[in-house]
């Protein structure tokens, strides 16, 4: 069975630009969250989407937003991009909320 | 502010010792414990735990919990540089209006020297 797969791995873009990263969750799997990792910390909560719907935001700013379509895969997107935004972002998907988390690899997101 | 705190937040130790890593929370809505191990990017799930006292194991890892004093630890016995990784501590709460969402700790980077 495929993992949690996350498009795309690598990605370099400049401040003010516009980015949109993708996840494909585990087969079943109708829960998706975005993590934020930087270096040297843990990841940070961005979003929860549950059946389509957002269930969760964290502490972010407008720029960030994200949706979920009805195959359950899910996309980040992220406005007027700043240095700061460099960063690992990790997806994570389960079976219902609040049971166990399986993360995919991330997709690592540097802004020059 | 909801919190979670990891020591140490790294360690070298040799292949064949014994090492324990901590955490301690505090949340307002606790659900569950979880230990991952993160090696280059997807950290991998190691234990969930949510009741008190009762330890989980798996090979030469192990975990338990400790809701009355707001901790958990995760030893590793017999170290072998395979295990040198960082260790990351996360708390299923129902924070940002969500449910079960992780509030993680800064990670412990292990390293294991053969």
């Amino acid at each position: 069975d495929a993992g949690v797969t996350q498009s795309p791995t690598h990605l370099i873009k400049t401040r003010g630009q516009h980015v949109t990263l993708r996840c494909s969750p585990i087969s079943g799997h109708k829960s998706v969250s975005w993590y934020q990792q930087v270096l040297g910390q843990g990841p940070q909560f961005i979003f929860q989407y549950y059946e389509k719907e957002e269930r969760g935001r964290g502490n972010f700013p407008d720029r960030f937003s994200a949706r979920q379509f009805p195959n359950y895969s899910s996309e980040l997107n992220v406005n007027a991009l700043l240095l700061g935004d460099s960063a690992l972002y990790l997806c994570a998907s389960s079976l219902e909320q609040g049971l166990g988390y399986t993360f995919g690899s991330g997709t690592r997101l540097t802004v020059v | 502010e909801d919190k979670v705190v990891q020591s140490p937040l790294s360690l070298v130790v040799h292949e064949g010792d014994t090492v324990t890593l901590n955490c301690s929370y505090e949340v307002t809505n606790f659900r569950s414990l979880l230990w991952y191990k993160q090696e280059k990017k997807a950290p991998t799930f190691l234990f969930m735990l949510t009741s008190s006292g009762i330890e989980k194991k798996s090979g030469r890892l192990s975990s338990i919990l400790d809701k009355k004093e707001l901790f958990s630890i995760l030893n590793i016995t017999a170290t072998q540089t395979g295990d040198s990784a960082v260790y990351l501590c996360a708390v299923g709460t129902n924070y940002g209006g969500s449910q079960g969402n992780l509030i993680f700790g800064k990670g412990t980077k292990l390293s294991v020297k053969p």
